[in-house]
Order: structure tokens, then C-alpha cells, then sequence
């Protein structure tokens, strides 16, 4: 049961450089998330997405983009990557499912992401 | 204002105690959902337990209950009988339908438990 996958599991990059965070996932889930968790805090959402073709941005959203081909994948990049991009990196996935289904998200075990 | 607020940055519990951690929320909307994830030192997210905001009674699964009072707008997370397992950081996250409407969950600050012999 690999449920959600994400790659790499640690990474330091140089200011300025580019990279992109993988995530997969095998349930069939139509939504997927990144979330980027700061240290002593909880998760914020970067982007979304409810579907392949289909994205939009969450809360904190500047400085990453995302696509979503498959139904499988959810890749993040970071196109100039910036000392304030320090963070762990989470993905998640869920059903598409009402406001009061107790479906929850399903998370990864994260990305160590430090930029130097 | 902040969406979920959890008070207790950290607590200290003495094993096979019950414990309670606080959680409470701000939303308009009558249709949300409320979750705790526990993330321990090893770093991944384990969902722990859901409540909706049209459920009449309050979640239970194993040692974890939610005592949900809804007019308060708090979900605090029981912990019964604590072991030493249960030392990690303890999350409480809202789904609501605003905001876009793809069930982003909102995310308190977090309150790291732990146990004692």
C-alpha cells in the first residue's frame, strides 16, 4: 500500500536554482494538495487541485507552480528558489467528496527542503 | 483573525493519564469539518479523527474522542490512557466550503505532547 509518494525525501538547493518535488499517489484520488510547513508551525496550502488539467493557487502560493497531467501526479516547482522556501514540504490527496464527508486527506511523508 | 487556534504550544502528561488538547475555530459557514493529525518526531501526518458540523454526537476512534461543542466552536481531541507513543505534535485542521472549494484543509499552530514515565 504505497498511498502517498513523494520525492525526494531531502534536498539543499542554492539560492537561485530550480527544482521540482514529486508526488504520486495510487488510490485514484481525484484531489491533491501542497502544503509547506514552517518550523513550530502548522501546514499552509500552496496549490490545489481537483483534477488533472485542472490547478489553483491556496494560500500561499507565490514563488511555485504546479501542473497535473494524471491523475496520479501532482509535481510542485520552484522556479528561483529563495532562503524564505525553506520549509518541509508536504503532499496530500483525497476523494472529491461534500463539506461534511469524513474522508480525510491522505498525506506523504514530506520534503526537507533547505535553500542556502 | 486566526481560523484554528490551539493554545497549548506544548503539555506534559504523566503515561496512562487522560489528556486534552484544545482546539478552537472560527467560521461562517454552517457546513465544515474538523480534523486532528498527530505528526511524530519521524515527521509524517497520521490522521487520528473527524468530526462533522451536523454530526449529533461526538467522534470517537479507540483512545481518541472529540469533545465537540459547537456553540463554543471548539473540537478538543481526549486522550485516553496516554503511552509513550502518543508523544508527538498534535494538529487540529478545519475543512470548510469557502475558499475555493477543493477541501484545503486550514491548519493550527500545533501542540507538542509528551508523554512521561
Amino acid at each position: 500500500n504505497a498511498g502517498v509518494t513523494q520525492t525526494p525525501k531531502f534536498r539543499i538547493l542554492k539560492i537561485g536554482q530550480s527544482m521540482t518535488l514529486q508526488c504520486t499517489q495510487d488510490m485514484n484520488h481525484n484531489y491533491m494538495y501542497w502544503y509547506r510547513q514552517d518550523p513550530g508551525m502548522g501546514l499552509k496550502l500552496i496549490y490545489y487541485s481537483v483534477g488533472a488539467g485542472i490547478t489553483d493557487k491556496g494560500e500561499v502560493p507565490n514563488g511555485y507552480n504546479v501542473s497535473r497531467s494524471t491523475t496520479e501526479d501532482f509535481p510542485l516547482r520552484l522556479e528561483l528558489a529563495a532562503p524564505s522556501q525553506t520549509s518541509v514540504y508536504f503532499c496530500a490527496s483525497s476523494y472529491s467528496l461534500n463539506r461534511n464527508s469524513n474522508q480525510p486527506q491522505h498525506f506523504g511523508d514530506g520534503t526537507r527542503l533547505s535553500i542556502l | 483573525a486566526q481560523k484554528i487556534t490551539q493554545t497549548q504550544p506544548g503539555m506534559f502528561v504523566q503515561e496512562k493519564e487522560a489528556v486534552t488538547l484544545d482546539c478552537t475555530y472560527d467560521t461562517s459557514d454552517p457546513s465544515y469539518g474538523l480534523f486532528w493529525y498527530k505528526q511524530p518526531s519521524s515527521g509524517e501526518m497520521i490522521f487520528l479523527i473527524y468530526q462533522g458540523s451536523y454530526d449529533q454526537q461526538n467522534a470517537t476512534e479507540g483512545r481518541y474522542s472529540l469533545n465537540f461543542q459547537k456553540a463554543r466552536k471548539s473540537a478538543n481531541l481526549v486522550i485516553s490512557a496516554s503511552q509513550l507513543g502518543d508523544s508527538a505534535m498534535y494538529f487540529c485542521a478545519m475543512r470548510e466550503a469557502g475558499g475555493g472549494g477543493a477541501d484545503g484543509l486550514t491548519f493550527g499552530k500545533g501542540t507538542h505532547l509528551i508523554i512521561q514515565p
